[in-house]
């Protein structure tokens, strides 16, 4: 059974280009988390979806940051006009409904140039 | 917002010692989980401990929650060179179909050889 799946694992883009991070979750998981992580810092939640519903969006910023999760195919996190403090890790988890542990993705590495 | 706050934020200890880290936590809650990081990869669950559970055993972890304190430790006995990462504790506080973990900032364990 395929863990988490996150492409790509590192991303380079310019100033103002878009970020496109995708996510498969595993296999039988319906539910798909993803979060932020500075270097030396803790999880940062961003967004927490299930298929074609996005659960709770609290943690991502409301401008230029939107994600998904599709009926078919990967939950992607897009991020519009990247800026320098927008690189960071990103990580993805997902869980089976009903099932509380997360399972985690390697993560997309970001960096804006 | 962050719910769990680790402490002590390092920890060194020599291989063979003990070593235990303590998570405390603002709300009531469904469940507790510790997760650990190997710097640069994604997180791995570690355990997981309900509200009403109060002690739990995974090899050499050992895991223990105190609701009337809000606190919980995690105890891994005779550490290895390999438990060298960061451990981080994550709070289920979710009511019906919003089930998203909140995070504290972790811990960052260093077992030397």
């Amino acid at each position: 059974n395929a863990g988490v799946m996150q492409n790509p694992r590192h991303l380079v883009r310019r100033r103002g280009q878009e970020a496109r991070l995708r996510c498969s979750p595993m296999k039988g998981h319906s539910h798909v988390y993803w979060y932020r992580q500075l270097p030396e810092e803790g999880l940062k939640f961003m967004v927490y979806l299930q298929k074609e519903n996005i659960i709770d969006e609290s943690g991502m910023p409301k401008e230029r940051f939107s994600a998904e999760f599709p009926k078919e195919g990967p939950s992607i996190l897009r991020i519009q006009q990247v800026v320098r403090g927008d690189s960071a890790a990103y990580f993805c988890a997902s869980s089976r409904a009903g099932n509380y542990e997360q399972y985690f993705g390697p993560g997309t590495r970001l960096t804006v140039t | 917002s962050q719910q769990g706050e680790e402490d002590p934020q390092a920890l060194s200890i020599q291989e063979g010692e003990n070593a235990t880290m303590n998570c405390s936590y603002k709300t009531s809650i469904n469940n507790l989980q510790w997760y650990r990081q190997n710097s640069g990869r994604g997180l791995v669950h570690l355990i997981l401990i309900r509200s009403n559970e109060r002690e739990k055993h995974s090899g050499r972890l050992r895991v223990t929650l105190d609701t009337s304190k809000k606190s919980s430790s995690l105890l891994i006995t005779a550490s290895r060179a390999a438990d060298t990462a960061s451990y981080f504790c994550a709070t289920d506080a979710g009511a019906g179909n919003n089930r998203k973990l909140i995070w504290g900032l972790g811990t960052s364990l260093a077992v030397n050889p």
